[in-house]
């Protein structure tokens, strides 16, 4: 099955600055990588994804970036606020009745003010 | 996210019991997802649903069982629950496999 590498677990940044977290997955079939972000106590809620025929995405100050040869995917938080604090995860998924989604194992990231 | 609903919301329990957690959606949802979420491990699926009547097990299915005669249910069952088990559970639901999966509030379970 895919397996999803998530780094750092954890990202400490000054507020306003930017924020990278890094994945790579494992499986060349997969075709849909979502992010979802976590706040403490809450239920994730997707902030942003990117499907396999593209390379880049943005929404606002979020991006996300993907590298089908290397097998890895990234997001980008540009001018981090306060409430940018919270737990990220990546996922992927192959579709098309394989195992649905597949999590990174999180990266908690704070902003410091 | 109304739309999406799980019951209890915590529940304590002791080794050796049956639980079922409750998962309830309305957007008639095709897919839908058990999901643990562990310190350490992320979310790990146990069990999704493309249909009434169709399901399949995920990454951690053991210990786990897992219907769906409606569309809008999901029930996830312990038969004999664990310590393991203690965990906080989220229920999920997309319209594809391939699209964004909205998640209830989140069962957490502790097991004595």
């Amino acid at each position: 099955g895919e397996n999803v590498e998530q780094h750092p677990s954890t990202l400490s940044v000054q507020e306003g600055d930017s924020a990278v977290i890094k994945c790579t997955y494992s499986d060349s079939a997969s075709n849909y990588f979502p992010w979802y972000k976590q706040e403490l106590g809450k239920r994730p809620q997707l902030i942003i994804d990117i499907r396999s025929n593209v390379g880049e995405k943005k929404d606002q100050r979020i991006a996300v970036t993907l590298n089908k040869t290397a097998k890895h995917f990234s997001l980008h938080i540009t001018e981090t606020q306060p409430e940018d604090s919270a737990v990220y995860f990546c996922a992927a998924s192959m579709g098309g009745g394989a195992d649905g989604l597949t999590f990174g194992k999180g990266t908690h990231l704070i902003i410091q003010p | 996210d109304a739309g999406i609903t799980q019951s209890p919301r915590y529940k304590i329990t002791e080794t050796g019991r049956q639980v079922t957690l409750m998962c309830h959606q309305t957007w008639s949802h095709s897919y839908m997802f058990w999901y643990r979420q562990d310190l350490g491990h992320g979310l790990r699926l146990i069990y999704y649903s493309a249909a009434a009547d169709i399901t399949d097990k995920g990454e951690v299915p053991d210990g786990y069982v897992v219907s769906r005669s409606k569309t809008e249910n999901f029930p996830l069952t312990l038969e004999s629950a664990t310590r393991s088990q203690t965990s906080v559970y989220f229920c999920a639901s997309s319209e594809g496999l391939v699209n964004e999966q909205f998640f209830g509030p989140g069962t957490r379970l502790t097991v004595l």
